[in-house]
């Protein structure tokens, strides 16, 4: 059964600061991996998605991913964080039939002005 | 792209009541998919359409919830009988292809009291 672990449930970082969130994942074959954003009370969208070939992606918003497939991880990243990135971040899995995706916990982001 | 929308926004419903959401994919899309998430949580799969076909449906989908998609275009999703557990947001999301990122809509959120 697929799986995905966000170890984190909140951070909290200054304006401008960099950012790393972390993901890990459980799963048998090659993943399809994403990241999605919620802001209170909204649905979720999405940040960026990988599916093969250059393991770092770029997403909107200025994040990006990489996918490592050693350690089973997929952290999101941004360079400087602005204040409107405060929001609950997640990170989910899928397997090449799309059928059914696999959602963390996800991470609750704060960000300090 | 009007994007996915869920109707109503906000339910509270007295526990042992029937409720029925409704959600309309973004219109080309022939694959849907009913989330539900609780509180401080990451959203859990509960059934996949393709088309008018219900191909998945999660152990979490008790004999209460039933979900159709009659022409392959809206879906609905009833709960009957409503307990407290049942409280939580209940998320739509439709793609158009197996390897494109889910679509959310902004949710249903219940609250049964």
């Amino acid at each position: 059964a697929q799986s995905v672990t966000q170890p984190d449930i909140h951070i909290t970082v200054s304006e401008g600061a960099s950012l790393e969130l972390r993901c890990n994942y459980s799963y048998g074959a090659t993943p399809y991996l994403f990241w999605y954003v919620q802001s209170p009370g909204q649905g979720l969208q999405l940040l960026l998605k990988y599916f093969s070939g250059d393991t770092l992606v770029q997403g909107i918003k200025g994040f990006e991913a990489e996918f490592k497939r050693s350690q089973s991880s997929f952290n999101l990243r941004k360079p400087s964080v602005h204040w409107s990135d405060a929001a609950e971040y997640f990170c989910a899995v899928t397997n090449n039939a799309g059928n059914m995706l696999t959602f963390g916990g996800g991470t609750r982001l704060m960000v300090k002005p | 792209d009007t994007g996915v929308s869920q109707n109503p926004r906000h339910k509270i419903t007295k526990r042992g009541q029937n409720v029925t959401f409704r959600c309309d994919p973004i219109s080309e899309h022939n694959r849907l998919y009913w989330y539900r998430q609780t509180l401080g949580q990451g959203p859990e799969f509960l059934t996949y359409f393709q088309n008018e076909a219900q191909l998945e449906k999660s152990r979490l989908l008790s004999d209460r919830f039933s979900a159709e998609r009659p022409k392959g275009s809206f879906s609905t999703l009833e709960i009957q009988r409503t307990e407290q557990g049942d409280s939580a947001m209940y998320l739509c999301a439709s793609s158009l292809r197996v390897s494109d990122a889910l679509h959310f809509g902004n949710g249903t959120r219940l609250t049964v009291t």
